[in-house]
């Protein structure tokens, strides 16, 4: 069963700093990675995928990548902003299911 | 992108009564939608698979007889918490796989607030 783990659970830190969020998980045979980020009490918003077969995705001030035989997956944020703030969530699909597996979210908290 | 909505945003009603949450996809077809749950600082965690026109497919441990799961169409997935409980109280999101998109992407709803009294 696919477990999904994510260090650490909360980060605080200066605005302007550049930082990593760590996502591990159990089983390699993945089809795709994703991140997500979730503000309180809201739904998600997705910010990056990676497949299976990728190495890395950028999207402005955030770069994710996947080591798949490892398990691991990071999401580097350059630059943090106090809007950035948000629980990150990262979640990853099998090869044979259609659901997701998430981890229990890195809770940031960039100070201005 | 796609848009998945749900209604309502927020619910409270007393301990014992039934509680129907809809999902809608607004611009596409979704012959598969998920049921999370999430509970206070804690992450998602899936309970149902909904496929349209067949019975939802449910996770270890969660009770089919409670949470009932109607896929009629192929853009709207109902969820109804039956006889609800103070227990119940979550957050309730859904989401919903494009058909023509493949299983590459899946789209999430805002998410339900649900409060048993």
């Amino acid at each position: 069963k696919q477990e999904v783990t994510q260090i650490p659970a909360a980060l605080s830190v200066p605005e302007g700093e550049n930082l990593v969020l760590n996502c591990s998980f159990t089983d390699s045979a993945i089809y795709n990675l994703q991140w997500f980020r979730q503000d309180p009490g809201k739904g998600l918003t997705s910010l990056l995928l990676i497949q299976s077969s990728q190495r890395e995705q950028t999207s402005g001030r955030l770069n994710a990548s996947l080591d798949k035989s490892s398990g691991r997956s990071t999401l580097y944020i350059a630059a943090s902003q106090p809007g950035d703030s948000a629980t990150y969530l990262c979640a990853v699909r099998d090869n044979y299911g259609q659901n997701f597996v998430f981890g229990p979210g890195t809770r940031l908290s960039v100070l201005p | 992108g796609a848009v998945v909505s749900q209604h309502p945003s927020r619910v409270i009603c007393k301990s014992g009564t039934s509680v129907k949450i809809e999902c809608r996809s607004l611009d596409f077809q979704a012959t598969t939608m998920f049921w999370y749950r999430q509970f206070p600082k804690q992450s998602l965690m899936l309970m149902a698979t909904s496929n349209e026109g067949s019975k939802a497919t449910y996770e270890q441990g969660v009770e089919k007889d409670k949470f009932l799961i109607n896929h009629a169409s192929l853009t709207l997935s109902t969820l109804t918490v039956t006889s609800a409980h103070p227990e119940d109280s979550s957050f309730y999101i859904c989401s919903a796989r494009d058909s023509l998109a493949g299983i590459n992407e899946q789209f999430f709803g805002p998410g339900t607030r649900l409060t048993v009294l």
